[in-house]
């Protein structure tokens, strides 16, 4: 039972838009820590996608976009492309554990 | 151009101590807030956290795994060692290490280590 909850799976067609949500506690993502988000494509080590909750690094389209409130965390993604089919993870530091924790992971199925 | 590589035993038996290598290139572990570190992957499964050691020599454990791990760096290989006791077929997974200003912005391609007697 990870820490972050996420969905285990969304979905959308091409050119959709779809949301994944994290949902964590007071002690991590409530406690105003960051959350960052992560992209693992198949056979792949994962890849920062957004940091500090709404950054984008460099390379990475603007199609990704984050959000946080309260004690959850949203990655969108707009224009849904076969290629953005991956698994995503969220990411946050905890208070009370003293260290880093990571969602389930969701599964994206572009349809 | 940071870079990040895993090395170790492919295969372990149980009860054994696993010892993994990061060695890395493209960053300094002497500077604030740097940091390297451990997350893992059972085949299928989500990825968890390990442990992470900082610029300063601070480090952090998950807590559920605190007891077996240790890590340690040293600055002038450019190296981060993790080690891991009493390995179990429950430790089968692919092992990265990764790079930390806050968030894992790099990371190693990843090294498949599996426990089997």
């Amino acid at each position: 039972q990870s820490v972050l909850t996420q969905p285990p799976s969304v979905s959308g067609a091409p050119g959709q838009r779809v949301t994944i949500s994290c949902t964590g506690s007071s002690s991590n993502i409530g406690a105003g820590y960051d959350v960052h988000w992560y992209q693992q494509l198949p056979g792949a080590a994962p890849k920062l996608l957004i940091y500090a909750n709404f950054n984008r690094p460099s390379g990475v389209p603007d199609r990704f976009s984050g959000s946080k409130s309260g004690t959850s965390a949203s990655l969108a993604i707009s224009g849904l492309q076969a290629e953005d089919e991956a698994d995503y993870y969220c990411q946050s530091y905890d208070g009370s554990l003293s260290g880093s924790v990571f969602g389930g992971g969701t599964k994206l199925t572009v349809l | 151009q940071i870079t990040l590589k895993e090395s170790g035993p492919t295969l372990v038996k149980p009860t054994q101590t696993l010892t993994l290598t990061c060695t890395f290139s493209g960053f300094s572990l002497s500077t604030s807030p740097v940091g390297v570190g451990w997350i893992r992957q059972p085949p299928g499964k989500a990825l968890e956290w390990l442990a992470l050691i900082y610029w300063d020599d601070d480090k952090r454990y998950s807590p559920s795994l605190k007891s077996r791990l240790t890590i340690t760096k040293d600055t002038s290989k450019n190296q981060v060692v993790l080690t891991m006791t009493n390995m179990d077929p429950l430790d089968t997974a692919t092992y990265y290490c990764a790079h930390s200003e806050y968030k894992y912005g790099h990371w190693g391609q990843g090294t498949l280590v599996t426990v089997s007697s």
